[in-house]
């Protein structure tokens, strides 16, 4: 089966401006993730989404970051505007349920941006 | 809140050597753990994972112990390749399936 899709997988942008990044998570995958991994740390959970609703946000900054994910399959998640400190791979993930451990995430290749 | 420790990289080791990463955890409740590999230019995945107290989790030659009297998760090989070398990531999930990660050790195995 394909795995989650990422684009782009490389981005370089200047501080202040916008971007947006887009994931396709595997057919059939209810739950998914968007991860904000910096250089040399593990990954960060931003945002979770069940089908199309949010279930935990808690993370994510709101002031400049949004993620949406229209129809409960592809997801985008945007930053207006960039900061430095936004510099990060940002990995998409999916799985099939979220409540159920036994159901492994599934990671994309992940969109490296480097904000300059 | 939830976190993980894992130990610091690089680790570097010859080839055939014996290959210890040291997880350890603080949680509420009972997490399910993992180890998650990201192998050069590639993304994360899953290398094993453990759902409940002493559950043994292998893979590929990797082992490690679910052991909630000591709260850790430590990963070991019997004989690494160069082909193992990667960025390991220990995380452990909550009930709702979220991730938290530590912070990666890196392996390097030389020939």
């Amino acid at each position: 089966e394909a795995g989650v899709a990422q684009s782009p997988r490389y981005k370089i942008i200047e501080k202040r401006q916008s971007v947006a990044f887009w994931c396709n998570p595997i057919s059939g995958h209810a739950t998914l993730y968007w991860y904000q991994q910096i250089l040399g740390q593990g990954p960060k959970l931003l945002i979770q989404f069940q089908n199309n609703g949010v279930v935990d946000d808690s993370q994510l900054p709101k002031d400049r970051f949004s993620a949406e994910r229209l129809k409960g399959v592809d997801s985008t998640l945007k930053i207006q505007p960039a900061k430095l400190e936004d510099s990060a791979v940002y990995l998409c993930a999916s799985s099939l349920a979220r409540w159920d451990t036994r159901y492994e995430q599934y990671f994309g290749p992940g969109t490296r941006l480097t904000v300059t | 809140g939830d976190s993980v420790t894992q130990m610091e990289g690089p680790v570097t080791l010859s080839e055939e050597a014996f290959l210890t990463i040291n997880c350890t955890y603080t949680a509420t409740g009972y997490p399910s753990l993992f180890w998650y590999v990201q192998y050069p230019g590639e993304g994360l995945q899953l290398l094993l994972k453990a759902t409940k107290a002493d559950d043994k989790g292998s893979n590929k030659g990797f082992e490690a112990t679910y052991r909630k009297e000591t709260t850790s998760f430590h990963l070991e090989k019997g004989s690494v390749q160069v082909s193992d070398s990667a960025v390991y990531f220990c995380a452990l999930s909550d009930s709702w399936g979220k991730l938290q990660f530590g912070a990666g050790t890196q392996v390097v195995v030389t020939p």
